[in-house]
C-alpha cells in the first residue's frame, strides 16, 4: 500500500508571495493533519480534516488555510509569505481519528527568501 | 515555559546499552502521550504510546508515564547504532485532538 505522498518536496518562494501544498493520504484513510516544524519551535499543529470537515485548528495566523476534497486529499495554503514561514510542512495521514494511527508523509521543505 | 520538555541531548550511550528518554508536560490534563523518532532528513514515526500510569513494554521499548509526577519517559534496552535519531514526546490534552510536542532528544547510539 502506498504512503503518504506529499508535493512539492521543496520549494523556494520570496516574501510576500502565496504557496500551496498538497497531501495524499494512505488509501482509504480519511484524516489528514497538517504540521509545520521548525528548529526553533520543533512541530506545531496547524489544522485537521475528516471527511472534507475542518475538525480542530491550531494558533496560527488566518494567512494559512486548508481544505480537505472528497477523495480526502488536502492541500493547505500559506498567502503573503514571510521569512519565518521557512519550515518542513509535514502531513499526517490516519485511518479515523485515533492519535496512535497517524502517518506521516515526507514532507515539503519551503524556503521563503 | 514551553508545554512539553525535554533534555535536548545530544545523549551518548555505547551499543548494548540502555537509553533513557525524558519527558516533562504541564497540563494535568493531558491524557495521551505518544513517542515518535526522526532520522535525519526523515519524518516522524510512531514508536510507542501509552493512556495509563505505569510502564508499557513493545520490544527493546518501554513506555512509563507518570501523571502524578506529569512526567512520561522511554527505555530503549540493546541500544543499535540505528537507533541514533531524535526521539520526539507529543502530548494531547483529550479535550481536543491536538497534539503538542517536544523539541526532541537527540540519541547517538556508539558502536
Amino acid at each position: 500500500k502506498a504512503g503518504v505522498t506529499q508535493t512539492p518536496r521543496y520549494l523556494i518562494k520570496t516574501r510576500g508571495q502565496q504557496v500551496t501544498l498538497s497531501c495524499s493520504p494512505i488509501s482509504g484513510h480519511r484524516s489528514v493533519s497538517w504540521y509545520q516544524q521548525t528548529p526553533g519551535q520543533g512541530l506545531q499543529f496547524l489544522f485537521e480534516y475528516f471527511s472534507e470537515t475542518q475538525r480542530n485548528k491550531g494558533n496560527f495566523p488566518g494567512r494559512f488555510s486548508g481544505r480537505q476534497f472528497s477523495n480526502s486529499r488536502s492541500e493547505m495554503n500559506v498567502s503573503t509569505l514571510e521569512l519565518g514561514d521557512s519550515a518542513l510542512y509535514l502531513c499526517a495521514s490516519g485511518l479515523g481519528l485515533q492519535l496512535n494511527e497517524q502517518f506521516f508523509g515526507p514532507g515539503t521543505r519551503l524556503t521563503v527568501l | 515555559q514551553k508545554e512539553v520538555e525535554q533534555n535536548s541531548g545530544p545523549l551518548s550511550v555505547p551499543e548494548g546499552a540502555i537509553a533513557s528518554l525524558n519527558c516533562t508536560y504541564s497540563d494535568r490534563g493531558s491524557q495521551s502521550f505518544f513517542w515518535y523518532r526522526q532520522y535525519s532528513g526523515k519524518s516522524p514515526e510512531l514508536i510507542m504510546f501509552i493512556y495509563s500510569n505505569g510502564d508499557k513494554e513493545d520490544g527493546r521499548f518501554t513506555a512509563q508515564l507518570n501523571k502524578a509526577s506529569q512526567y512520561v519517559s522511554l527505555l530503549i534496552r540493546d541500544s543499535q547504532p540505528s537507533d541514533s535519531a531524535t526521539y520526539l514526546c507529543a502530548v494531547n490534552a483529550g479535550n481536543n485532538r491536538k497534539l503538542i510536542w517536544g523539541l526532541g532528544t537527540s540519541l547517538a547510539v556508539n558502536p
